[in-house]
């Protein structure tokens, strides 16, 4: 149990172009679930908090305009990478808390997004 | 606020041996401790947690730690160590209230020689 995806695994796009990204929680609902970036061979490092139905809370020094994050249902959420340049290039981890649980999070199998 | 330090970014063990990764947390409300494995490419994979419960926690894959207030920290071991255990592993700390969200350490490598 307590599984979840992300869609897709890679992605290699252009320059200035929008990239989706989704996060899915398989066989649970999660009210919260949390977006991170993690650049190579460091630590992962919290982007924003999403929250189903309302808006995410990004960390400081994340451009909400750039990184989009909806929530739309208890078992979706997306991060939206907006006018994606090079140094967009990174892994994107997503993580899901069920609705049942206080402190346990969830992670997707990461999603490596290359910017040419 | 919440911080993480994971001392040593290599640590490496022959087959068998014993491993012990170290992380310190500074916390300032009574924290909540994870460490995570994470293997190339892939997301993490949550090894043990302590909410406050028993001070040892066991986790899975034979690894353990222990929380020590006096010493804001909580080390993982395991008694001996298999080729299947290298990876990167990350300590992380939660608040008790919020958002409860995670910060991460910087990550150990762990290497295991045959």
């Amino acid at each position: 149990g307590a599984v979840v995806s992300q869609h897709p695994s890679r992605v290699i796009c252009k320059s200035g172009t929008s990239v989706k990204i989704e996060c899915r929680s398989l066989d649970f609902q999660a009210t919260t679930m949390f977006w991170y970036r993690q650049f190579p061979k460091q630590s992962l490092m919290l982007m924003a908090t999403s929250n189903e139905g309302s808006k995410a809370t990004y960390e400081q020094g994340v451009e909400k305009d750039k990184f989009l994050i909806n929530h739309a249902s208890l078992t979706l959420s997306t991060l939206t990478v907006t006018s994606a340049h090079p140094e967009d290039s990174s892994f994107y981890i997503c993580s899901a808390r069920p609705t049942s649980e206080v402190y346990e999070q969830y992670f997707g199998p990461g999603t490596r997004l290359t910017v040419t | 606020a919440q911080s993480v330090t994971q001392l040593g970014s290599h640590v490496s063990v022959s087959e068998g041996a014993l491993v012990l990764l170290r992380c310190n947390y500074s916390s300032s409300v009574p924290p909540y401790l994870f460490w995570y494995v994470q293997y190339p490419n892939q997301g993490l994979q949550l090894l043990l947690k302590y909410t406050s419960a028993a001070t040892l926690v066991k986790g899975i894959n034979g690894f353990e730690a222990e929380f020590k207030k006096s010493e804001t920290s909580f080390h993982l071991t395991k008694p001996s160590a298999h080729m299947s255990d290298a990876a990167e592993y990350f300590c992380a700390v939660s608040g008790n209230t919020g958002r409860r969200a995670l910060t991460f350490g910087s990550g150990t490598r762990l290497q295991v020689q045959p």
